[in-house]
């Protein structure tokens, strides 16, 4: 089944540990995003990449990295959680905006992080 | 700065219609995505307006007035599944998305 796949589901950490969240998509879309969502507020970008090789920075990038080194993984790296970075984080992907369509985000199913 | 409001919670009756509403103001206008998210879940896409007028897809329509920066979504006949947040997102100039923070519709039978 065609999608968006992160991995891992849930993840309870200590402050100060590194820690990579994974996605994987099979829909050969050229963007990807990585999304933190909080109680009350709207789906902030963190990092996005609009082709292999490729990043740039969101609204809030501070303390995260991604790498972008093929079409279908975009792994989000926090260096040194912290407990505000606890949180559920969302990958998507989509067309190139802007190329034809919509280019409306397809999202995998979320990744709750609880740093401690 | 860019901002997008719409009510962060609305109630309403099985069987009923509803309209949720959006006001935006961004740098420039690219497209106004509605996503749907129940509880746990990831956003999936409802609807996206890029003219003026009205987009109509089975119970869920989609309205956008440009000049006004106001979309709304009328979800009619309610279901109990229906109960949800619902998205809005606007695509400013830089084609980036702007998300409002949803507006959690509780459905009673």
């Amino acid at each position: 089944i065609a999608g968006i796949t992160q991995a891992p589901t849930s993840q309870i950490l200590a402050a100060g540990r590194r820690m990579t969240l994974r996605c994987t998509q099979d829909m050969r879309h050229n963007a990807m995003y990585w999304y933190r969502q909080d109680l009350g507020l709207g789906l902030r970008l963190i990092h996005y990449s609009n082709t292999a090789g490729t990043t740039g920075k969101g609204e809030v990038p501070d303390g995260y990295s991604v790498s972008r080194a093929n079409t279908d993984d975009f792994p989000l790296t926090l260096a040194s959680a912290v407990p505000s970075q606890t949180s559920v984080y969302f990958c998507a992907s989509s067309e190139i905006p802007g190329t034809g369509g919509s280019g409306e985000l397809f999202f995998g199913e979320g990744s709750r992080l609880t740093v401690l | 700065g860019q901002n997008i409001d719409q009510p962060t919670e609305m109630t309403a009756t099985e069987g009923a219609i509803v309209q949720i509403n959006c006001t935006y103001q961004t740098s420039g206008f690219n497209g106004l995505f509605w996503y749907q998210q129940h509880a746990g879940e990831a956003p999936t896409f409802l609807s996206y307006n890029v003219l003026d007028g009205l987009e109509e897809k089975g119970r869920f329509s989609s309205f956008l007035s440009r000049s006004k920066g106001y979309s709304y979504l009328l979800l009619k006949e309610l279901q109990m599944k229906d109960s949800a947040s619902y998205l809005c997102a606007v695509r400013d100039s830089n084609y980036q998305l702007i998300w409002g923070a949803g507006t959690k519709l509780i459905i009673k039978p």
